[in-house]
């Protein structure tokens, strides 16, 4: 099976805590690629970050950083010292790189910050 | 630059209606797609279109949804005969060929079905 795994339904933290989403994935295809985005109240899915399958290099931009491990199918997302404006569903998703490059995306996490 | 349009915003309708979703995508991108999203769930991949050739209907219900890109640029989308459970976000979005590049998103068209 090809699919992305959100466990986390929903997600509510605190104003300045730190908060992990999770993302879990199957593919057949040995090479692919992962994104995550954000999807605030307005509806439009705003692309956060792309990784590839073979660079397992971790990433920080700001606040956020991914956690990339191929040995666990993980393509984890944290946000350090959250802020009420991060409330939103975070959808991750998966391109395959055989047949037509299909995106596969994740149910959603849907993270609230509380004030 | 500018961004994938799509219009209209809202749309409301009876069942067994027809409707029609406009996309333009962002310029240069070759590859257009649409998506449904139900309420609570992620994007569902519904046609996939390169230039104006389609790559992958699969999910499409083509017994009453239709879609065509016209010159490789602009797309519509056509539900007839609507159902209440068409109800759902319809997005568009378009990327460049590779497939290492992000889909860029428009702000989707909500349809309510009554």
């Amino acid at each position: 099976a090809q699919k992305v795994t959100q466990a986390q339904t929903e997600i509510s933290v605190v104003e300045k805590e730190d908060v992990t989403l999770d993302c879990v994935y199957e593919t057949r295809d040995t090479t692919y690629y992962l994104f995550w985005y954000k999807q605030p109240p307005s509806g439009e899915l705003v692309f956060l970050i792309r990784r590839n399958s073979f660079d397992e290099q971790n990433e920080i931009s700001g606040r956020y950083s991914w956690n990339f491990q191929k040995s666990t199918s993980s393509f984890n997302f944290t946000i350090t010292a959250s802020q009420v404006v991060d409330s939103a569903v975070y959808f991750c998703a998966l391109r395959l790189t055989s047949g037509t490059y299909k995106y596969i995306f994740g149910t959603g996490t849907r993270l609230k910050v509380l004030a | 630059e500018a961004g994938v349009a799509q219009s209209p915003r809202y749309k409301i309708i009876e069942k067994r209606q027809s409707v029609a979703f406009w996309c333009n995508p962002i310029s240069g991108h070759a590859t257009l797609y649409w998506y449904q999203q139900i309420l609570g769930q992620g994007p569902k991949l519904l046609i996939q279109f390169q230039n104006n050739g389609v790559v992958d209907d699969s999910q499409l219900p083509k017994d009453r949804f239709s879609a065509e890109r016209l010159k490789g640029v602009d797309s519509t989308l056509k539900i007839q005969p609507a159902k209440l459970e068409d109800s759902a976000v319809y997005l568009c979005a378009s990327s460049l060929g590779d497939p290492n590049q992000p889909q860029h998103f428009g702000d989707g068209t909500r349809l309510s079905i009554l």
